[in-house]
């Protein structure tokens, strides 16, 4: 029972690249989040998914999308990528009315 | 919306001493509450979190945190800490009539820990 999988765990870009990280849930959780976490500033949510199929945005959703076209899968997109976006990344799930639990993170560079 | 304020950025206490790492929270209706510890390089765990019943809740590692309504405070706390305390704390809060579909986390507060 591996949880929640993050791929990949660090990256570095150039600008303007772009790239999709992938998390992967084998805990049949409804709801998925993608965070980025920032010294000082927390957990901010980018984007979240209700079900499969579903997606909605949170605090920070520009210059990302998301798909999740399976219900275990959720995939974050930067199209082109900004100095702005270096962060960790954070890939979470859970069910209704219960605690998410997290990945471990991908440390992303974006030079 | 909700809102959750970490009023400590960075707390050191001596090993041996207790700790209370404070969470005030923004929310118009019964609220979910967490707390969860991020050690360096890792993912977050869960310690401890409040949904309903009793106000004080236990946790692991010998955390506790008590949910005072009339202050809108969830703080945690710990009797004795040890080395293995030191890490990023957060408190998250969700809303309850939606599921909790969204955590929306504090800025986290930095525990060091002074042998």
């Amino acid at each position: 029972n591996a949880g929640v999988t993050q791929t990949p765990k660090f990256r570095v870009l150039k600008t303007g690249q772009s790239m999709t990280l992938l998390c992967a849930q084998d805990m049949n959780h409804e709801y998925m989040y993608w965070y980025r976490q920032d010294p000082g500033m927390g957990l901010r949510l980018i984007h979240y998914s209700v079900g499969e199929g579903t997606t909605a945005k949170g605090e920070v959703p520009d210059g990302y999308n998301v798909s999740r076209l399976k219900k275990q899968n959720f995939l974050l997109g930067l199209e082109s990528a900004a100095p702005s976006q270096t962060s960790v990344y954070f890939c979470a799930s859970k069910w209704p009315y219960t605690e998410a639990f997290f990945g471990q993170g991908t440390r992303l560079t974006v030079v | 919306a909700q809102s959750v304020t970490q009023p400590d950025i960075h707390i050191t206490v001596s090993e041996g001493a207790s700790l209370e790492l404070r969470c005030n929270y923004s929310y118009g209706a019964t609220p979910y509450l967490f707390w969860y510890v991020q050690s360096p390089g890792q993912g977050l765990q869960l310690l401890l979190k409040y949904f309903s019943g009793d106000t004080l809740v236990q946790g692991i590692k010998g955390f506790e945190a008590e949910f005072k309504r009339s202050q809108s405070s969830f703080n945690l706390r710990k009797p004795s800490v040890h080395w293995s305390d030191a890490a990023e704390y957060f408190c998250a809060v969700g809303a309850k009539d939606q599921g909790a579909q969204k955590l929306v986390f504090g800025q986290g507060t930095r525990l060091t820990i002074n042998p």
